[in-house]
């Protein structure tokens, strides 16, 4: 039990355009879930903290206007980088904490973006 | 702010080896401390936690104390095996946030 899914699992797309990344719970539902990004051998960043219903809260430092963070439903949560760049390359890793039972949360297994 | 430190990797062991991956952290008041493993091509889990000092937490055979005095949480486990071959991350939560160490890969041979 306690699945999360990431759909892709990996993209590549031209710089200038825009890329959505699902996370998906499977078998519990998730009033909030978070998204991290990772580079290569760092640690896991957390950007937004995205809750069901209502609008994400970002991180410092985070641009919200390029991240964009929909949570829609109770088991989906979507995140867009728009207008990438090079820059944005990166491994993005979401999790999602249940509405009950333990106070973990559970991870995605990460989408890899590369952007050319 | 709160962040972690741990300990550079890769490790190489043999099967049957002592693995001991370091961690210590900087952070207000009492944390609780996590380890992470992420197995190739999944998500992170939870491995094992501690929520007080002095707390020791234990999974699978791995085991790792909360020690305020020093500020680590070092996971070690006595004898690993190739399945434990994995990237392992610490972390520490205040409030539902989770901020992680850099990861340690760890591969273990036969």
């Amino acid at each position: 039990g306690a699945v999360v899914s990431q759909h892709p699992s990996w993209v590549i797309c031209k710089s200038g355009t825009s890329v959505k990344i699902e996370c998906r719970s499977l078998d519990f539902q998730a009033t909030t879930m978070f998204w991290y990004r990772q580079f290569p051998k760092q640690s896991l960043m957390l950007m937004a903290t995205s809750n069901e219903g209502s609008k994400a809260t970002y991180e410092q430092g985070v641009e919200k206007d390029k991240f964009l963070i929909n949570h829609a439903s109770l088991t989906l949560s979507t995140l867009t980088v728009t207008s990438a760049h090079p820059e944005d390359s990166s491994f993005y890793i979401c999790s999602a904490l249940p509405i009950q039972g333990s106070y973990e949360q559970y991870f995605g297994p990460g989408t890899r973006l590369t952007v050319t | 702010g709160d962040s972690v430190t741990q300990m550079e990797g890769p490790v190489t062991l043999s099967e049957e080896a002592f693995l001991t991956i370091n961690c210590t952290y900087t952070a207000t008041g009492y944390p609780s401390l996590f380890w992470y493993v992420q197995y190739p091509g999944e998500g992170l889990q939870l491995l094992l936690k501690a929520t007080k000092a002095d707390d020791k937490g234990s999974n699978k055979g791995f085991e790792a104390t909360y020690r305020k005095e020093t500020t680590s949480f070092h996971l070690e486990k006595g004898s690993v095996q190739v399945s434990d071959s994995a990237v392992y991350f610490c972390a520490l939560k205040r409030d539902y946030k989770l901020s992680f160490g850099a990861g340690t890969t760890v591969t273990v041979r036969a």
